[in-house]
């Protein structure tokens, strides 16, 4: 099946640092979709993309959709310690009216203050 | 709204025993998904509701897992009997398109 490869696995920083992850695949996805998990909690959509080059901002945090549609990056600017978490990358599994995901294996972020 | 509300957070039981989670979806949802965490695996897709009938339950490990969605607002995944190496988080998600809502989990531990 269709795999997401994100990277770095995990990232310290020091508060105030901006940070990069990227997520990359060897299929065409036409959706992107950014997740943020805290301890004991689920996961918490935190951007969507849906269009080649599309860059979206929440925030401190930017996404962009790569324009191969293999790749996407997230980026968040100036951390604090509240971005302590795994962020994960996800997309749609091909398949007509299929809104099943499947989930790159996460980016683990600590922030030092 | 409340969100993906599941039950119970947290699951200790004996080996053997059978283990009930339950979730309701976001309202208006049509789409219900089971996930399972570990450290090794990470999030594993179990089954996959639209419109309350199963569409894909090829991640389902075994028989010993069975999930209904017998009405719009109410699923449950049941594992009986339950192992050691089924402890995990379980993830409750649901979507009205590409964007899917977790709840919180339940932590289940199969002693």
């Amino acid at each position: 099946g269709q795999q997401l490869n994100q990277s770095p696995q995990s990232m310290f920083i020091q508060e105030g640092e901006d940070v990069s992850m990227n997520c990359t695949s060897s299929s065409i996805f036409n959706t992107w979709l950014w997740y943020k998990q805290e301890p004991g909690e689920g996961p918490v959509l935190l951007i969507a993309l849906y269009k080649a080059g599309e860059l979206t901002s929440n925030g401190r945090l930017t996404a962009q959709f790569g324009i191969t549609r293999k790749d996407s990056f997230l980026n968040i600017s100036a951390s604090i310690p509240s971005d302590v978490g795994i962020y994960f990358c996800a997309g749609p599994k091909p398949g007509a009216g299929s809104y099943q995901l499947t989930f790159g294996k996460g980016t683990k972020l600590s922030v030092i203050p | 709204d409340a969100g993906v509300i599941q039950s119970p957070r947290h699951e200790v039981t004996e080996m053997g025993q059978e283990v009930t989670l339950r979730c309701k979806p976001i309202s208006g949802h049509n789409s219900l998904f089971w996930y399972r965490q570990t450290m090794m695996r990470g999030l594993e897709l179990l089954i996959y509701f639209n419109n309350n009938v199963p569409i894909d339950d090829s991640g389902m490990p075994e028989d010993r897992f069975s999930a209904k969605m017998p009405n719009a607002s109410f699923s449950t995944l049941k594992i009986q009997p339950s192992e050691p190496r089924d402890s995990a988080v379980y993830f409750c998600a649901s979507s009205g398109g590409y964007e899917a809502f977790f709840g919180q989990g339940t932590r289940l531990t199969v002693v």
